[in-house]
């Protein structure tokens, strides 16, 4: 059974770095094309996909938050981290971590990892961005 | 980077069926058959439904189904039952990443 489950501060102050911790269990997170990811939802508004791992040299980022966003791998440690950077009161909102099954598409004969599904979610955590 | 468009509501009674539109463009719905669909109660967090625009996972109900046609993929929830209102988001892969719908709140009458 894959679990995830996020852990980081509740209350961040404007310009400074958000760090969030993801922490899994159920499968490798070195299995090749396997995704760990953050998403976010604002307080009653819609979904966002900000970052997603698969390996050291193939991460996807939400192309507006990208200057932003770095997001690493700590495989030892069952864990993928989260750092957005000059936090503001716009990124209050839930961030969950999300889990991507193996899923592949073919470019040029090469087989690239491709996001068609995030099946397992955390239960998310809050953070508010206030002074 | 764009939001998909869903309706921000919809409504039916227990027993019939609704259906929420997800519309996209070239770049994404419409290029490729990688269209998800979440449920979402109040205080939780999200649960896939529908991925791959008609695949359901174990264990999801044979009420639910996904389709598409051109830039809009649908949900369609049969036989409404009360558990069913929720918030409904769609999600699609837009080359390399993905993007989500605007969400949509179902009311059960």
């Amino acid at each position: 059974q894959i679990t995830l489950k996020e852990s980081g501060p509740t209350l961040v102050k404007p310009t400074q770095t958000l760090t969030l911790t993801c922490t899994f269990s159920g499968f490798s997170g070195s299995t090749s094309g396997v995704g760990v990811g953050w998403v976010r939802q604002p307080p009653g508004k819609a979904l966002e996909g900000l970052a997603l791992f698969y390996r050291d040299d193939d991460k996807r980022f939400r192309p507006s938050l990208r200057s932003r966003l770095t997001i690493t791998r700590d495989t030892s440690r069952n864990q993928v981290v989260l750092t957005m950077t000059n936090m503001d009161p716009v990124d209050t909102a839930t961030y969950y971590c999300v889990h991507a099954p193996i899923f592949y598409e073919y470019v040029r004969g090469r087989p690239i990892p491709l996001p068609n599904v995030f099946d397992v979610w955390g239960q998310g955590t809050m953070v508010t961005v206030s002074s | 980077q764009s939001v998909l468009t869903q309706p921000a509501s919809v409504s039916g009674s227990p027993g019939q069926s609704i259906t929420i539109s997800c519309t996209g463009s070239n770049r994404d719905v419409g290029t490729y058959d990688y269209v998800s669909w979440y449920q979402q109660h109040p205080g939780k967090a999200p649960k896939v439904l529908i991925y791959d625009v008609n695949k359901r996972p174990s264990g999801i109900s044979t009420r639910v189904s996904g389709s598409k046609s051109g830039n809009t993929a649908s949900l369609t929830i049969s036989g409404l039952q009360a558990e069913d209102e929720a918030d409904y988001f769609c999600c699609a892969y837009a080359g390399a990443f993905v993007i989500f719908g605007g969400g949509t709140k179902l009311t059960v009458l």
